[in-house]
């Protein structure tokens, strides 16, 4: 069994929709949850962070951690198509050591 | 300030070859990790290095090998290219023990024919 599940999509959604991308995972020692956008052929950029469980918003997204579920999410409100990429959640436990990826879901946002 | 920088952008190898794909940070962060992306598989970590002078193995290791004499620079070794490592490789850097945010270079292609 993999640590870190998600649905690899696509994902194609029309602009100014709500998106919800969601990773579930094992190992209850994850404390510390990221969001990561992926442009094709281009590095990871960070775009949420977040520590343990609850809600943090940051302009257009919203990250939800619920530890009880091993369940994380990346809402996207008015999705824009410069939003379409790929998106990839990532977790570590509280020594920072290893990093575990979803395998990425692929946005797609038609104007 | 550069960031994560990786040289080279994209190379061919043949079997056999060896070669080392380089990383560098101008962040001071203490923490630095190297990762393969194939399709389908995500981000999955070979090594990584919580300081200059240590490093440990991460999920894929085997033909792989790595370094740390400096802060700054990270580079990975493929001893004897295996068509297996045809992938694109990312170097990833972050302060460490304050925050679990990683920084990524952006990425090598790498061929093995």
């Amino acid at each position: 069994q993999k640590e870190v599940e998600q649905d690899p999509g696509p994902l194609s959604v029309p602009e100014g929709a709500i998106v919800s991308l969601n990773c579930t995972y094992s190992n209850s020692a994850f404390q510390y949850f990221m969001w990561y956008r992926q442009y094709s052929r281009k590095g990871p950029e960070l775009l949420m962070y977040t520590y343990s469980s609850g809600n943090k918003e940051d302009g257009r997204f919203t990250a939800q951690v619920d530890k009880s579920s091993k369940y994380i999410s990346l809402f996207i409100r008015d999705s824009q198509p410069s939003d379409s990429a790929t998106y990839l959640c990532a977790m570590t436990a509280s020594n920072f050591n290893k990093f575990y990826f979803g395998s990425g879901t692929k946005l797609n946002v038609k104007p | 300030n550069a960031g994560v920088t990786q040289t080279p952008k994209f190379q061919v190898l043949k079997t056999g070859q060896s070669m080392t794909l380089q990383c560098a940070q101008d962040m001071n962060h203490e923490y630095m990790s190297w990762y393969r992306q194939d399709p389908g598989m995500g981000l999955r970590l070979i090594h990584y290095s919580v300081g200059a002078g240590i490093t440990d193995q991460g999920e894929v290791p085997n033909g792989y090998n790595v370094s740390r004499s400096t802060t700054e620079d990270f580079p990975l070794r493929l001893l004897s290219a295996a068509p297996s490592q045809t992938s694109v490789y990312f170097c990833a850097s972050s302060p460490g023990t304050t925050s679990a945010a990683q920084y990524f270079g952006p990425g090598t292609r790498l061929l093995v024919l």
